[in-house]
């Protein structure tokens, strides 16, 4: 399996901040990485599909970039509605495994 | 609109069976393959495997491989998730999910079903 790499695990920061998670893949994926949000009790969000395709309806303060193996998702200002986990997933070959989350907190 | 509208919470003893099922609305159910992902209570995502509903053609992650079966009815529009004989480890949330065509990714999730396996 494609083992995937988040960091950091977790992150504090206040609204209007920049903020930067990264992903790292044990192989080259080329540009098949997702990016997903999850909010307590609810389903993922699809947020940013091969590494930097905003999802419809998604506002776009989030950005992703990256290919190959290391990969970035940008919250360029965080809202309230932000603070979330959030995990990042390679469907480059099956199993699409997924990144172990970042949990984002209010500072 | 598209939806996946999984079955209701489930409690189940050790040893004992289960299906849980998503049915699939507003596309066409046998263009796009469904997944499903488990997430065990404060833990992350696990990709567990995936099914073609036109052929049921289906692919399981090794982890998941012979612990449990993945179906499909394309008559319904309904997919499947099923275990023969639970473990306490089995207690998770499971997620069913449809997989976009170009790259993969997983664009519709259902809202997922709650399986507590408690003797």
């Amino acid at each position: 399996d494609i083992q995937m790499t988040q960091s950091p695990s977790s992150l504090s920061a206040s609204v209007g901040d920049r903020v930067t998670i990264t992903c790292r893949a044990s192989q080259i994926i080329t540009i098949y990485l997702n990016w997903y949000q999850q909010k307590p009790g609810k389903a993922p969000r699809l947020l940013i599909y091969a590494a930097s395709s905003l999802q419809s309806g998604v506002p776009s303060r989030f950005s992703g970039s990256g290919s190959g193996t290391d990969f970035t998702l940008t919250i360029s200002s965080l809202q309230p509605e932000d603070f979330a986990t959030y995990f990042c997933q390679q469907s480059y070959i099956t199993p699409y495994t997924f990144g172990q989350g970042t949990n984002l907190e209010i500072k | 609109e598209v939806q996946l509208v999984q079955s209701e919470a489930e409690v189940r003893k050790p040893g004992e069976s289960l299906r849980i099922s998503c049915k699939a609305s507003g596309y066409s159910f046998t263009t796009y393959w469904i997944g499903w992902v488990r997430q065990m209570p404060g833990k992350g995502l696990e990709w567990m495997g995936i099914i073609n509903p036109s052929d049921s053609d289906t692919t399981y992650s090794p982890s998941f491989q012979g612990q449990v079966t993945i179906s499909a009815d394309k008559s319904i529009t309904t997919a499947y998730l099923q275990w023969s004989s639970l473990k306490a480890s089995d207690t998770a949330i499971y997620y069913c999910a449809r997989k976009g065509q170009q790259f993969h990714q997983v664009d519709y999730w259902g809202q997922g079903t709650l399986v507590t396996v408690s003797s």
